[in-house]
């Protein structure tokens, strides 16, 4: 299964942009760049997903790597709310499976 | 929210004794998920099912069985509960199988094994 790798752990002040990295450098052509993320105490909770161009929703951006081996999850105004573990996972193509990793735990300082 | 319930939301059992955990959607999706997560270990993929009666096994699915009988109920049964069976249970829902299908957690249930 392809992987990925991100920092265990981040720190962002509230009220500004924060750039979650990940790298996957065994991304194969048809494996999908998924972002989800956990809140404490609740499930996950999908975020978003791409496969080679960059992409927008209400909830972040996310920027892949013009050779898709690195993407960045992108929250334009972090909140309080915003503090959660962030998951990227890829999935492929055909695959319903989901695999997680430790992900990182974003904390958000007032 | 998508409409995912589970029940219990806790539960202590003592080991040995037989635990049935139950996921319920309203949502009408085809594809259910049930995963486990522990410290350092993320999600891990228990048993999923592709429709009524129609059931696979993840990634640990030693010591758990899974029933579908209807659409909306997908339940997880741990024939005689063990303390490694400790954990935060997660059930998911899918509209499909692909890989762009976003999947719908549940709250989760926190089982306790003495």
């Amino acid at each position: 299964d392809a992987k990925t790798t991100q920092p265990n752990s981040m720190e962002s002040n509230e009220e500004e942009p924060v750039h979650l990295p990940c790298n996957h450098s065994t991304i194969s052509g048809t494996d999908y760049i998924h972002w989800y993320r956990q809140l404490p105490s609740q499930g996950p909770e999908y975020v978003i997903h791409g496969l080679t161009s960059n992409v927008n929703n209400r909830m972040a951006s996310l920027a892949i790597a013009e050779d898709r081996k690195s993407s960045t999850l992108i929250l334009h105004r972090a909140t309080l709310r915003d503090a959660a573990v962030y998951y990227c996972i890829l999935r492929e193509g055909r695959d319903d499976k989901i695999i997680f990793g430790k992900g990182t735990r974003l904390h958000i300082l007032p | 929210d998508a409409g995912i319930t589970q029940s219990p939301r806790h539960k202590v059992t003592e080991t040995g004794t037989p635990v049935t955990l139950r996921c319920h959607q309203t949502e009408n999706h085809r594809y259910m998920y049930w995963y486990r997560q522990d410290p350092g270990h993320g999600l891990r993929l228990i048993h999923y099912s592709y429709g009524v009666k129609d059931t696979d096994k993840g990634e640990v699915s030693d010591g758990y069985s899974v029933s579908r009988s209807k659409t909306e109920d997908f339940l997880l049964t741990l024939e005689s509960a063990t303390s490694s069976q400790t954990s935060v249970y997660f059930c998911a829902i899918s509209l499909s199988k692909s890989a762009v299908s976003e999947q719908f957690f549940g709250p989760g249930t926190r089982l306790t094994v003495l």
